[in-house]
């Protein structure tokens, strides 16, 4: 158990559907991120909260909209995905600046995009 | 150029050996530094700090060098339990930012 619990952990949808993944942390952490990790590339930052304020959206296409509606929970809501959207979705959160306390990572969602 | 580079490997040795990964980093302003490892199919865990002073933990030593912006990571006696990817990460006020990953494999 890291602390940082994320569902689904796999998840096979259509091009047209509709889903979300959901992030929780119950470690008093005030930050929060999603990543995006595919094979051979370096885990790309998407989104940032801070106090369940969004302070980074890092030129994440619109089709992928996150949602924080308190300091525990983080949201990505997805829809009309592309095939190459198919990736590891890893949440993490950080009990402040994240220099001085680095993260702690969700186990991540697979995501597979049909 | 990217903002931190590792060399993906694979770096395949025989168990007790010494290994060593190198990182460069291109933002001088960068503040810290870690070594994050990841297991296959799973998430990054924080495996330990770098500071300017170096610093060990056990089989494990990290090094900075500010003036070439380049990390390293040192590991002796290596055990089968180390076979992971190994991610050098830096940190620019708010956020991590991640290296690619070196992938070691270590054999009986």
């Amino acid at each position: 158990e890291t602390g940082v619990t994320q569902t689904p952990r796999h998840l096979v949808m259509g091009m047209t559907n509709k889903k979300s993944l959901k992030c929780e942390q119950h470690l008093g952490h005030n930050a929060m991120y999603w990543y995006k990790q595919s094979a051979k590339k370096p885990l790309e930052l998407m989104f940032v909260y801070s106090l369940e304020e969004r302070v980074e959206n890092n030129s994440v296409p619109s089709r992928f909209s996150p949602e924080c509606p308190n300091s525990s929970h983080l949201f990505l809501h997805l829809h009309t995905l592309q095939p190459e959207d198919s990736a590891l979705y890893l949440c993490a959160s950080s009990q402040g600046p994240p220099g001085l306390y680095g993260y702690t990572f969700g186990s991540g969602t697979r995501l597979t995009v049909v | 150029r990217k903002e931190v580079e590792q060399d993906p490997g694979p770096f395949n040795v025989p168990e007790g050996a010494t290994v060593a990964f190198n990182c460069t980093y291109s933002n001088s302003a960068s503040q810290s530094f870690f070594w994050y490892r990841q297991d296959c199919r799973k998430e990054p865990k924080l495996l330990m700090s770098v500071y300017s002073s170096g610093n060990e933990d056990g089989r494990f030593t990290a090094q900075l060098n500010r003036a070439s912006q380049y990390i390293s990571l040192l590991i002796r006696d290596s055990k089968l339990s180390d076979s992971a990817t190994y991610l050098c990460v830096v940190s620019n006020t708010d956020k991590l930012i991640f290296g690619t990953g070196t992938r070691l494999q270590v054999f009986p």
